[in-house]
């Protein structure tokens, strides 16, 4: 099956900084998705991003699908972007929603 | 729209026993997908119905099942559980004409 790797694992930041978390994937997919999972567990949707650029705010995302990755851009950071962020992709020959978690990235944002 | 709603939230069983969790998509939805998150295993895929079919399914034994009704609500079983089955259950809804998935609160499911 694919593989979705995330980087950095973890990452701490002081309030305002920026960052960029990236997502590599081994094959092609037809949905990339990103994803901030709050403290109570809940996935909150970020980014629906098969392939281009989107941006939201202060987030934004951009997926090479021909090179098989995609970023997630967070600017002047806040300590309420803390959490994990999940990178998830269903693969193109997959048939049906199945989507593919990365590890995530722990993020920290600290006054 | 309200959101995908699951029921319970909390649920402590002991080994052995069953255990049927619910999970209602949003309105007009008719994909529904099942995953488990746990600290060592992470966020693993267990099925996804559509239209009231099975249309996919993931590497979990068969204790683990589940159905779909004709208003797209979903319910998932585990039977005879065990303590590994301890985790965060979430639950998607997909609507016909795109991939997007949007998730449910999730059941935190403890086996003691």
């Amino acid at each position: 099956g694919i593989q979705v790797e995330q980087s950095p694992p973890d990452l701490i930041l002081q309030e305002g900084a920026n960052s960029t978390l990236r997502c590599n994937f081994s094959d092609s997919v037809n949905n990339l998705q990103w994803f901030h999972q709050n403290p109570w567990g809940q996935l909150i949707n970020l980014f629906y991003i098969p392939s281009g650029t989107k941006q939201n705010g202060r987030l934004s995302a951009t997926t090479v699908a021909t090179e098989r990755y995609s970023l997630l851009y967070i600017s002047s950071s806040q300590t309420t972007d803390s959490g994990v962020y999940f990178c998830a992709v269903e693969e193109l020959t997959g048939g049906g929603n199945k989507l593919t978690f990365g590890t995530g990235t722990q993020l920290k944002v600290e006054l | 729209k309200a959101g995908v709603t699951q029921t319970p939230r909390y649920l402590i069983k002991t080994r052995g026993q069953q255990v049927t969790l619910s999970c209602s998509p949003i309105s007009g939805h008719r994909s529904v997908s099942w995953y488990q998150q746990t600290p060592g295993q992470g966020l693993q895929f267990l099925f996804e119905y559509f239209s009231e079919t099975q249309r996919n399914k993931g590497n979990f034994p068969g204790r683990f099942s589940g159905r779909q009704f004709s208003n797209s609500r979903s319910e998932m079983n585990v039977s005879t559980l065990e303590l590994g089955d301890s985790a965060l259950y979430l639950c998607a809804s997909s609507g016909d004409m795109g991939y997007e998935q949007y998730f449910g609160p999730g059941t935190r499911l403890t086996v003691t």
